[in-house]
């Protein structure tokens, strides 16, 4: 058990909707990171916040959105889903170091 | 092409065996890397870093970078059914973000 839990572990939604995936980092850990596995692309980082504020980003979709708050859990907002979002969706927390402990991930499955 | 590059396998072994995982990269800026296990259904597990070149050993598992050639490498000693897993290796972004660019993962079987 990495100690960062996500919920929920499997979502189901249709096409133009939209989720929110939420995320707590180790006790701790000021970093959260987001990542989306797909069996085509792999591993994709896409956002990461420290301490409440953006970091960096990666290949994030402007449909996709996420924040970090001040008890340091954060959200990953996905709208106006599309068939090819359906992925597994990591969060990993970390000190601000590249060691980087992942959660047990939501599959997001669109309809 | 992709920053890092892993054979996808699968990769079959019979217990015991030694087992050798690769990925090559392209960025020469990469300083840190770091070798994950993910079973099935599960979010990725560190195993490992290392920090430029030169093996880094625990337990089981030896970790092995070369600069020179851009070559990450893996051995497991003794493999065992319970390794079985893809086993992701990756670098971190060369940008103080500290984002990890993941290779697409080699499945491993460790037959009994």
């Amino acid at each position: 058990d990495s100690g960062v839990t996500q919920t929920p572990k499997h979502l189901i939604t249709a096409t133009g909707q939209r989720v929110t995936l939420r995320c707590s980092p180790r006790s701790g850990d000021l970093s959260v990171y987001w990542y989306q596995q797909s069996l085509d692309q792999g591993l994709q980082f896409l956002i990461q916040y420290y301490n409440g504020e953006e970091r960096a980003k990666g290949n994030i979709l402007e449909r996709f959105s996420a924040q970090q708050f001040p008890d340091l859990h954060s959200e990953l907002n996905l709208s106006s889903l599309e068939l090819g979002d359906s992925a597994l969706y990591f969060c990993a927390s970390g000190g601000g170091s590249y060691e980087q402990y992942f959660g047990p991930g939501t599959r997001l499955t669109v309809t | 092409q992709k920053e890092v590059e892993q054979d996808p396998g699968p990769l079959s072994v019979p217990e015991g065996a030694i087992v050798s995982l690769n990925c090559t990269y392209s960025n020469s800026a990469f300083q840190y890397f770091m070798w994950y296990r993910q079973y099935s259904r599960k979010g990725p597990e560190l195993l490992m870093y290392t920090y430029s070149s030169g093996n880094k050993e625990d337990g089981r598992f030896t970790a092995q970078v070369d600069k020179s050639s851009k070559y990450i490498s893996l051995f497991i000693r003794d493999s065992q059914p319970s390794d079985s897993a893809t086993y992701l290796c990756a670098a971190e972004a060369p940008d103080s973000s500290y984002k990890l660019i993941f290779g697409s993962g080699t499945r491993l079987l460790v037959r009994p």
